[in-house]
Formats: structure tokens, sequence, C-alpha cells
């Protein structure tokens, strides 16, 4: 079965400074799409960065970036010069093209934004 | 500036009541989905429409009861919930079903259910 593990429950960083939030991700396929979302306290749930599988390229979207280690099956999201706007739920979630509609969620890491 | 309203934004109902979540999307998108998002638990897939047929039902109960009479609203009736059905339903769309394409969600409704 396909799964999604964020082990990082909470995370906290200093304003200005550069966090990593783990995820990683269990398939048999070869071909899927992979998607970082944030939730911050207004509950919306928003689309930070996606990546493909087949690109070796890891996606970048300003201050956001993942390091996509596919052999691995690690998706990891590096948020540089942290912003107090960045505090939100961060979920990763995994998409399989065969799937029927499915994104299978990890259960969320919280960061916290010192100032 | 969100591109897919949900109201209410909270509901309060008890067991024996009906009421109905509504979800409207002004993005042009063809598919629609709801989601539940119970605390400590990742989100949980209930409905999928695509071209306003649903395509989805992942084992919902039936006091759960979708509507999607076009493609830019949706509905979740509800009636004799359980206290176990508090959560955050969120709703979303997309531009087609394809793996590629994000979804973008609206801000929920709260439901508690007394």
């Amino acid at each position: 079965a396909q799964t999604v593990t964020q082990s990082q429950p909470e995370m906290s960083v200093q304003e200005a400074e550069t966090v990593t939030l783990s995820c990683t991700y269990d398939t048999s396929e070869s071909d899927y799409y992979l998607f970082w979302y944030k939730q911050p306290p207004s509950r919306q749930m928003i689309l930070v960065i996606r990546q493909e599988a087949y690109k070796q390229q890891n996606a970048t979207e300003n201050r956001f970036s993942v390091n996509f280690q596919k052999a691995a099956k690690s998706f990891s999201l590096k948020i540089s010069d942290s912003q107090l706007g960045d505090a939100a739920m961060y979920f990763c979630a995994y998409r399989n093209p065969d799937s029927n509609y499915q994104l299978i969620w990890g259960a969320g890491t919280k960061l916290i934004i010192k100032p | 500036e969100t591109g897919v309203t949900q109201t209410p934004r909270h509901l309060v109902m008890g067991m024996t009541n009906k009421k109905s979540l509504k979800c409207e999307q002004h993005l042009g998108h063809n598919a629609m989905y709801w989601y539940k998002q119970s605390a400590k638990k990742p989100l949980e897939l209930m409905f999928v429409y695509s071209l306003e047929e649903r395509v989805e039902n992942n084992s919902v109960p039936s006091r759960f009861s979708p509507e999607c009479p076009n493609s830019s609203h949706l509905f979740l009736h509800l009636h004799t919930l359980q206290p176990e059905d508090s959560a955050l339903y969120l709703c979303a769309s997309s531009q087609g079903t394809a793996s590629n394409q994000p979804q973008h969600f609206g801000d929920g409704t709260r439901l508690s259910i007394l």
C-alpha cells in the first residue's frame, strides 16, 4: 500500500533561518507526483510546490525548494529565509497517475517561526 | 482571496438535525472534492465529482450525502450525524482529475456535533 510519512510532528525555526521538513513515502510505482501543501490558521490548504517523479531536477518556488531523492523515496521541503507568515501545518502528499483520484497525505508537520 | 468558497465557516448541530455544507468554486474547474480532516490524522477523501458525475465514494456512511448540481457548486447534506463526525470538512477543486493537476482548497467548515 502507498503511504506517506512525516516523522516530525512539530518543528521550530528562528526567523530568517532555514528549515527542512521531512517526508518519506512508500510506493512500487516509478511515475507519480508529489506535493507539499501549507495550511495556516486560516485553514485554507495552499499548494506550496510539486514534483514530478520523472524529473530529476528538484522543484523550486522562490524561498521553497525540495530535495527529491527517488531511490530513497524521500521528498523533503526546505524553506529559506523563514518568515513569520510561514507558520502553518505543512502536509506532504503523493499521487499515483493510475490512482482513483486519491491523494495520499501525511499527518502533517507544525512549523513554528520564532521572531 | 480563495477561488473556492465554503459556507458556513462553523456549524454546530445536534445528532438529529439536518444541515448542508456548501462549496462554490470560481476557478472554472470541472472536478470537485470533499475531504474530512480530523485532528492528528491525514486528510480523508470522501467524494469526488468530475463533470458533475460522482466518480468516487470512499465508503462514506450514508448519513453524508453529496450533491453536485453543476461544475461550480458542491453540497454535502448531513443528517443524523455522530459525535465522531466532528471535524473540519474541506472542499477542493481541480481542472480535471489527472494526477498532475493540483487541487485548490477552500477554508473549510468546522463541524461540531453535540
